[in-house]
């Protein structure tokens, strides 16, 4: 059983769509981090969350932190082609850990 | 750039063979992580380092073993390699050991097992 469930597995929208995608787990974190990591490369951190309904922006891209910090959510407005990569949800405790994340293509 | 610095870039060799993969951390940074990614897969974790003690590990197979050596970079050894250890192999470093800490990734090593 995974710690971090993240959903959809993957998607694939138009440039312009809005998207979220969604990381869930039944522990409570004392944070969560959103990595996003694109084809050969490795992941880059975007957002860490710490405080329960906290919301972050960057850009186009919102985060959200769960009132009970079990889950989080990322937004994504008007998709860009530069958007595509494989977004990844983790925990920072005694390890770092990371759900199996979201692939996300945005086509022209 | 990341600052994390892993070699070889990719790796192609046979079954049965041993291959060592290493990592230089970013500057100042004391913790190494070392994951492993299959294709269409998420990162599995397989071990960490902190100041040369290792600090936790993961689904790391015994024919894998890994170090941190006192110039904080680290090592991973991977023996009797079969098909199925095909993969991306990250390291990752951060300043801290764990609770809240950010992690920064290199570029990986793309292994291929023939």
């Amino acid at each position: 059983t995974q710690l971090l469930e993240q959903s959809p597995q993957f998607l694939s929208i138009q440039e312009g769509e809005n998207l979220t995608v969604y990381c869930n787990s039944s522990s409570v974190f004392s944070s969560l981090q959103w990595y996003r990591q694109e084809p050969g490369e490795g992941p880059v951190l975007l957002v860490t969350v710490v405080t329960g309904g906290e919301v972050k922006k960057l850009k186009r891209l919102t985060f959200q932190f769960g009132d009970a910090r079990k889950d989080s959510s990322l937004h994504i407005t008007a998709a860009q082609p530069g958007d595509t990569g494989l977004y990844l949800c983790a925990f920072s405790g005694s390890r770092l850990t990371f759900g199996e994340g979201t692939q996300l293509t945005v086509n022209p | 750039d990341s600052g994390v610095t892993q070699t070889p870039k990719h790796l192609i060799t046979a079954t049965g063979q041993r291959v060592t993969l290493r990592c230089s951390p970013r500057s100042g940074d004391l913790s190494v992580y070392w994951y492993q990614q299959s294709l269409d897969q998420g990162l599995q974790f397989l071990i960490q380092y902190y100041n040369g003690e290792e600090r936790a590990k993961g689904n790391i197979l015994e024919r894998f073993s890994a170090q941190q050596f006192p110039d904080l970079h680290s090592e991973l050894n991977l023996s009797s390699l079969e098909l199925g250890d095909s993969a991306l192999y990250f390291c990752a470093s951060s300043f801290r050991g764990g609770g809240n800490t950010e992690a920064f990734f290199g570029q990986g090593t793309r292994l291929t097992v023939v």
